[in-house]
């Protein structure tokens, strides 16, 4: 059983389009969370959110827009796509967001804007 | 904010070395060090962690070791195998002073082994 899951896990477009990417965890965790892994494998974290509301919003454009529909899924949509925007995107869960537990992945999905 | 050094970026070592990997983190509230192996093309993975209370864990080959006082955190990998290369991220964590949890992660080293 996957326990975060992320669609697509690749992903090629136009700059100038827009674009969503889906992730889900099954392991009942409060805490999600967006990453960006650029090409020097920096992880930078993006958003959080506990219990569908969010609580980090780090300095990222307001092109991107994060949704959590329900506790289990966070959506990240991102509008007027740009060649900076290409890189691999993680979201992760941990139980909750003040706690000692380990932190899962998903897969990652790769961006790549022309 | 916390900040995260980790050197070095690149640690090239042969089979059955030792590889030693370092830390720093800014912020004296920090109380939780996780270490997260990235292979390549896949997610990064938990592989050990420490609380601020333990100096030092170990885990068959690999250990972390922590030092409160100067502000640093170590991880040791024993036997180095092939299978060991990837990307390691350290990463610190408080659970205390609002709602702002969240992992600071070090950029990373990538550890090749050659047989």
């Amino acid at each position: 059983d996957t326990a975060v899951s992320q669609t697509p896990k690749y992903l090629v477009t136009q700059m100038g389009n827009d674009k969503s990417i889906k992730c889900e965890q099954n392991l009942g965790h409060d805490t999600m969370y967006w990453y960006k892994q650029d090409s020097k494998k920096f992880l930078k974290i993006m958003f959080s959110y506990n219990n569908k509301e969010l609580i980090i919003n780090e300095t990222v454009p307001n092109r991107f827009s994060p949704k959590s529909p329900d506790k289990a899924h966070l959506n990240l949509h991102i509008n007027s796509l740009e060649l900076g925007d290409s890189a691999v995107y993680f979201c992760a869960s941990r139980p909750t967001a003040h706690s000692y537990n380990e932190q899962f992945f998903g897969p990652g999905t790769r961006l790549t804007v022309l | 904010g916390e900040n995260v050094e980790q050197h070095p970026s690149t640690l090239s070592v042969q089979e059955g070395d030792s590889a030693v990997i370092k830390c720093t983190y800014s912020d004296s509230a920090s109380n939780y060090f996780p270490w997260y192996k990235q292979e390549l093309g896949k997610r990064p993975q938990l592989i050990i962690d420490i609380r601020s209370n333990v100096g030092e864990k170990k885990d068959q080959r690999i250990a972390v070791t922590l030092n409160k006082t100067a502000k640093h955190f170590s991880l040791h990998i024993t036997e180095t195998q092939p299978e060991d290369s990837a990307v390691y991220f350290c990463a610190a964590y408080k659970n205390s002073g609002g709602s702002n949890y969240k992992l600071t992660f070090g950029k990373g080293t990538l550890l090749t082994v050659n047989p």
